[in-house]
């Protein structure tokens, strides 16, 4: 199947500073990402849609300016986790798309940790 | 918010014995309909993406089926074997392309 790489896979930083989470698709192009975060115990949640050239489109009760996600190109976004707290510690994972209606592929997930 | 439920939140069965789970999901403004299989320390890979009202797929011991008008999909896995544990997870996406929302997910052990 197809690939998309995310790193960092595991990322420790301090309270108040800015984090960066890359997602990649290497060998496709992906019309469509999207962002989601784990809790513990729970399934994903789907915290925002990402298309190509456009603005993201955040689910309710996501904080647009706390993540910032960037789709500049068919085979990148990014995801920024500004002025991180501690609970703002978890797992967050993409996944892509490329024609809708296709099957998505996941990258293997950030495990972030603020202290 | 959108309500995409399954169940059971897990399962547990023995070798051999064949088990299926339930995804609901909106019946207005449905695209299509995604099964994923989620092991431990890997990521989420697809099974099945469906469209079609009345659609089954198979995939060896694995087959799903759909109905969009009221709203729910089964899974169904034949014989289970232990590298069939692993957490099902059932995805909605919508008319507008603009979201793929995961449901709970059912995670299944299947006992040697």
């Amino acid at each position: 199947g197809a690939v998309v790489s995310q790193h960092p896979s595991r990322v420790i930083c301090k309270s108040g500073t800015s984090v960066k989470i890359e997602c990649r698709s290497l060998d496709f192009q992906a019309t469509t990402m999207f962002w989601y975060r784990q809790f513990p115990k729970q399934s994903l949640m789907l915290m925002a849609t990402s298309n190509e050239g456009s603005k993201a489109t955040y689910e309710q009760g996501v904080e647009k300016d706390k993540f910032l996600i960037n789709h500049a190109s068919l085979t990148l976004s990014t995801l920024t986790v500004t002025s991180a707290h501690p609970e703002d510690s978890s797992f967050y994972i993409c996944s892509a798309m490329g024609e809708r209606g296709t099957e998505a592929f996941f990258g293997q997930g950030t495990r972030l940790t603020v202290v | 918010i959108l309500n995409v439920e399954q169940s059971p939140q897990s399962l547990h069965v023995q070798e051999g014995d064949s088990t299926n789970f339930t995804c609901s999901f909106p019946s207005s403004n449905f695209y299509a309909l995604h099964w994923y299989r989620w092991e431990t320390a890997k990521s989420p890979e697809a099974l099945f993406v469906m469209t079609l009202n009345g659609d089954e797929k198979k995939k060896g011991r694995i087959s799903a089926t759909l109905n969009t008008k009221e709203g729910y999909s089964y899974l169904y896995i034949k014989g289970s074997q232990p590298e069939d544990s692993a957490t099902y997870l059932c995805a909605f996406s919508n008319n507008a392309g603009n979201m793929l929302t995961f449901g709970g997910g059912t995670r299944l052990m299947v006992k040697p």
